[in-house]
């Protein structure tokens, strides 16, 4: 069974400029998180899509977005870029994700490294 | 908003020494705390414990969890060079968010 896919792993990207990461989750699940780590901060979440809807948000500015389609896989954008965006942006996913007493783990996939110059 | 908070942030050890790394956390209506270790890019699944007081173990690791107090300690006995990594703690409230602390950095020297 494939894990978790992100593309690309690697991105150099200018300020100002907009950047789309993909993330293909499991085979079956229905859940995708993305989140956002620089050294010292941890994981921070961005949002999670759960049935092609946005089901929860972070606290980052609008020009963090993104979607998830039909068979599940998410994209992430973030239009002009600032020096503070260069981070590992990590994605999960999990099933079902829902209901009381389905507690899932979540899968991670090897992250993009995206670096603004 | 959910909240967790990991101890200690850095954490420097000799092979052979046993080291307590520390979860609390704020979540409203909580699910499950999970347990991550990431050496190089994507953390990999250690334990996810929802009731209290039952110990998951594998190997040298152990995890427990303390709901009414909101915490969870995740063990690690005769530590190896191999266990340095970072550690995460994540928690799943009714929302279905899974919000992480900043991790545990555990580098074992030999």
């Amino acid at each position: 069974k494939a894990g978790v896919t992100q593309t690309p792993r690697y991105l150099i990207k200018t300020r100002g400029q907009q950047v789309t990461l993909s993330c293909s989750p499991i085979s079956g699940h229905r859940s995708v998180s993305w989140y956002q780590q620089t050294p010292g901060q941890g994981l921070q979440f961005l949002f999670e899509y759960f049935s092609e809807t946005q089901r929860n948000k972070g606290n980052f500015p609008g020009r963090f977005s993104g979607r998830q389609f039909s068979n599940s896989r998410s994209e992430m954008n973030v239009s002009t870029l600032e020096l503070g965006d260069s981070a590992l942006y990590l994605c999960a996913s999990s099933w079902p994700g829902t209901g009381a007493g389905l507690n899932t783990e979540a899968f991670f996939g090897q992250g993009t490294r995206l670096t603004v110059v | 908003e959910d909240k967790v908070v990991q101890s200690p942030l850095s954490l420097v050890v000799h092979e052979g020494d046993t080291v307590t790394l520390n979860c609390s956390y704020e979540v409203t209506n909580f699910r499950s705390l999970l347990w991550y270790k990431q050496e190089k890019k994507a953390p990999t699944f250690l334990f996810m414990l929802t009731s209290s007081g039952i110990e998951k173990k594998s190997g040298r690791l152990s995890s427990i969890l303390d709901k009414k107090e909101l915490f969870s300690i995740l063990n690690i006995t005769a530590t190896q060079t191999g266990d340095s990594a970072i550690y995460l703690c994540g928690v799943r409230g009714g929302s279905e968010k899974l919000v992480f602390g900043k991790g545990t950095k555990l580098t074992v020297n030999p």
